[in-house]
């Protein structure tokens, strides 16, 4: 089985502080992704990776980083933590033929205080 | 991409067979059906796809009509565990990364899974 799994089911953070969010998938996969994940907004793209050290923005890149230095490791970072960054946000990989095959970790839930 | 309609909620007793509609009429040729369930508070779980033939795996069969303007997803034999909320995506399969990547959840349907 797939496994993506997140650092933090459960993040507190105070506005202005950094924050960093880890994922890592075990099956050798291409691409991996971040999503935040609000109520009424559904899913939205932060930012993807399709190979190491190559990223690519989403739909909503400002405000947030993202670092991929080990194929099975993809790194969200919050630069300066703000209210509004206060979601879920879910991490994923594809594989390479088809990524809408997606499989996604738990979520980490961050409250941005 | 074609859009897809889903009855916003659904009831099934449990230990019988789920069976979750989605219409996407305006499908093309090249678009694939997706399925994906998530369960409160947990990350989004793929579950089957398909392109125009029926397909089964150890979660759920995919039965898509003929002229691919419709589709089912069936749990077999549903239990607690699957109350959750479904989606059904319709989009062409892409081997390369972009914004392409981005799959657009709408508001499925909710299955809540009864005693």
């Amino acid at each position: 089985d797939v496994k993506v799994t997140q650092s933090s089911r459960y993040l507190v953070k105070r506005t202005g502080e950094k924050v960093f969010l880890e994922c890592v998938q075990d099956m050798d996969h291409e691409n991996m992704f971040w999503y935040r994940q609000d109520p009424g907004l559904g899913l939205r793209l932060i930012y993807f990776s399709y190979d190491v050290k190559m990223k690519e923005k989403g739909d909503i890149p400002e405000g947030y980083s993202v670092s991929r230095e080990k194929k099975e490791r993809f790194s969200l970072i919050l630069e300066s933590a703000s209210t509004n960054q206060t979601s879920m946000y879910l991490c994923a990989s594809s594989l390479y033929v088809l990524q809408e095959t997606q499989y996604f970790g738990p979520g980490t839930r961050l409250l941005v205080l | 991409d074609a859009k897809t309609t889903q009855p916003p909620s659904m009831d099934c007793a449990e230990g019988r067979a789920a069976n979750l509609p989605c219409n996407h009429s305006t499908i093309s040729g090249n678009e694939y059906v997706y399925w994906y369930r998530q369960i409160h508070s947990q990350g989004p779980q793929y579950i089957i796809h398909g392109l125009k033939n029926n397909e089964t795996n150890e979660m759920a069969s995919l039965i898509i009509t003929e002229d691919r303007k419709s589709s089912t997803l069936i749990l077999p034999h549903a239990t607690l565990r699957d109350t959750a909320v479904y989606y059904c995506i319709v989009r062409v399969g892409r081997r390369y990364g972009g914004s392409q990547g981005n799959l657009i959840f709408g508001k499925g349907t909710k299955l809540s899974v009864k005693p």
